[in-house]
C-alpha cells in the first residue's frame, strides 16, 4: 500500500518570498499525485497532479512541482507568495489501476503554510 | 454550476443518536469517497463506492455506514457506535480512472 510522508507541518513565510513544500512517498510502482489546497472550514482544491510525462508540472494559483522518482519525492514550489496563500496543503498519492486499491488516494498529514506582512 | 453539495454545513449529535450526513455531485461521476479529517491527521477514508449499489469500507469505516442508491447521492450515517464522531467530515467524487477526486465543502459534526 501507499503512504505519504509531509515532514514540515507548519511553515511560515514573507509575503514576495518563494515556498518550497515537502512530500515524499511510498509506493512500489509510478503513482499517481497530487497537491490540494485547504482554506479553513473548506473542502480541498486541486492545485495539480502528475501521471506521468513531463516531471515539472504547472499547476493553478502559480504553482508547480517536480517529482523526482530517485528520492520518491514532490515538492510543491512558488516563487513568490502572496497573502492569500496562506492555507493548508496535503500532498496525496493514488495508486492507479492496482485492483486493490482503484480510486483510493493516501494524504499526507498536511503542512500549514502562513504567511506575514 | 456542476459540483458535489453537502449538508448541512454544521451538524450536532446527542449521545446515542444516529446522525446522517448527505453528499450529492451532478457531475456524473462514477466514484464517490468519503473522509473524515482530524487535526494534524490529514484525510481517512471512510467508505467508497465505485459504482451504484457497491460500496467498500475504508481505513476507518467502524461506528459508519452508507448507501449508494443512485449515481448522484452518497449520504453518510454516523452511528451510536461512533464514540468519537466530532470531526470534519468531506466527500469527494472522480470520474472511474485517473484518480482525480473533487471535494465538497464538509460538514463539521459535533457531539451535544
Amino acid at each position: 500500500a501507499q503512504s505519504v510522508t509531509q515532514p514540515d507541518i507548519h511553515i511560515t513565510v514573507s509575503e514576495g518570498a518563494s515556498l518550497e513544500l515537502r512530500c515524499n512517498y511510498s509506493y512500489g510502482a509510478t503513482p499517481y499525485l497530487f497537491w490540494y489546497v485547504q482554506s479553513p472550514g473548506q473542502g480541498l482544491q486541486l492545485l495539480l497532479k502528475y501521471f506521468s510525462g513531463d516531471t515539472l508540472v504547472q499547476g493553478i494559483k502559480g504553482f508547480e512541482a517536480e517529482f523526482k522518482r530517485s528520492q520518491s519525492s514532490f515538492n510543491l514550489r512558488k516563487p513568490s507568495v502572496h497573502w492569500s496563500d496562506a492555507a493548508e496543503y496535503f500532498c496525496a498519492v493514488g495508486a492507479g489501476l492496482a485492483a486493490d486499491s482503484w480510486g483510493k488516494l493516501q494524504f499526507g498529514a498536511g503542512t500549514q503554510v502562513v504567511v506575514t506582512p | 454550476d456542476g459540483g458535489i453539495t453537502q449538508s448541512p454545513k454544521y451538524l450536532f449529535r446527542k449521545e446515542g443518536q444516529n446522525v446522517t450526513l448527505s453528499c450529492e455531485q451532478n457531475l456524473n461521476h462514477d466514484a464517490m469517497y468519503w473522509y473524515r479529517q482530524d487535526p494534524g491527521q490529514g484525510l481517512r477514508l471512510i467508505y467508497y463506492s465505485q459504482i451504484v449499489n457497491d460500496f467498500q469500507k475504508g481505513d476507518i469505516a467502524e461506528g459508519y455506514s452508507v448507501s449508494r442508491e443512485k449515481k448522484e447521492s452518497f449520504p453518510l450515517t454516523v452511528t451510536s457506535a461512533q464514540k468519537n464522531p466530532t470531526a470534519f467530515y468531506l466527500c469527494a467524487s472522480s470520474i472511474s480512472t485517473k484518480n482525480i477526486q473533487y471535494f465538497g465543502a464538509g460538514t463539521r459534526l459535533s457531539v451535544l
